[in-house]
């Protein structure tokens, strides 16, 4: 069955960086691509961008284009996303989802458990 | 960007009813619609995807329906377990936007 298993709660001081993973289980990776998708407290979800496992192409959202990297490593069937120079309103759970195909206009079917990131000094 | 809105924004209905939920798209997206159900403190759960097609392991009691702008999404007989916040989402173009939710709340 299909499995997506996130990395553990982090708290981060404004301007730091953090790294949320997402580990793959129960299908052929690089057929698929990832989304991820965050949701601060209360409110709803945002779409943050997209990354094909197939060929590593990524498509952001512009508002954080400069600050976010989205990968992948098919030898450990991970996807990662790096969030640089956090604010207080990146404070957020964070979302993988895996969507159906590895090209464009794919919807998502599995999503992980969410990643609570907090950004405080 | 596209934008997506969600009518009502929350609703109060009983165990039994029948519920409708609408979704706007500010321009033709085709059948690029889909739809999940988030419960308190879970992740999302996908239920619809390209506007009427049905997630694997969604129940029948789900149904979505529309195109071009107008889609949504039905519950024929809402039982405990629906009781949730449901999105809509749209994947024509980049970014994949989601609609602002409905909260489906116990009357």
């Amino acid at each position: 069955q299909v499995q997506l298993l996130q990395s553990g709660a982090a708290v981060k001081k404004p301007g730091a960086s953090v790294r949320v993973s997402c580990k793959a289980s129960g299908y052929t990776f690089t057929s698929f691509a990832f989304t991820w998708v965050r949701q601060a407290p209360g409110q709803g979800l945002e779409w943050m961008g997209w990354i094909s496992a197939y060929n590593g192409n990524t498509n952001y959202t512009l508002q954080l284009q400069d600050r976010v990297t989205m990968t992948t490593d098919t030898s450990t069937h991970t996807a990662y996303m790096e969030l640089r120079g956090l604010r207080s309103d990146d404070t957020a759970v964070y979302y993988c989802a895996r969507v159906q195909g590895y090209g464009n206009n794919w919807p998502i079917d599995y999503w992980g458990q969410g990643t609570l990131v907090t950004v405080s000094s | 960007d596209i934008q997506m809105t969600q009518s009502p924004s929350s609703l109060s209905a009983s165990v039994g009813d029948r519920v409708t939920i609408t979704c706007r798209a500010s321009q033709d997206i085709d059948f690029y619609v889909t739809w999940f159900q988030q419960k308190p403190g879970k992740a999302p759960k996908s239920l619809i995807f390209a506007a009427s097609s049905l997630q694997s392991g969604v129940p029948s009691k789900f149904s979505g329906s529309g195109s071009g702008t107008d889609f949504s999404l039905t519950i024929s007989s809402l039982q405990p377990e629906d009781f949730a916040t449901y999105y809509c989402q749209q994947y024509h173009t980049y970014p994949y936007t989601f609609g602002p939710g409905t909260k489906v709340e116990i009357k």
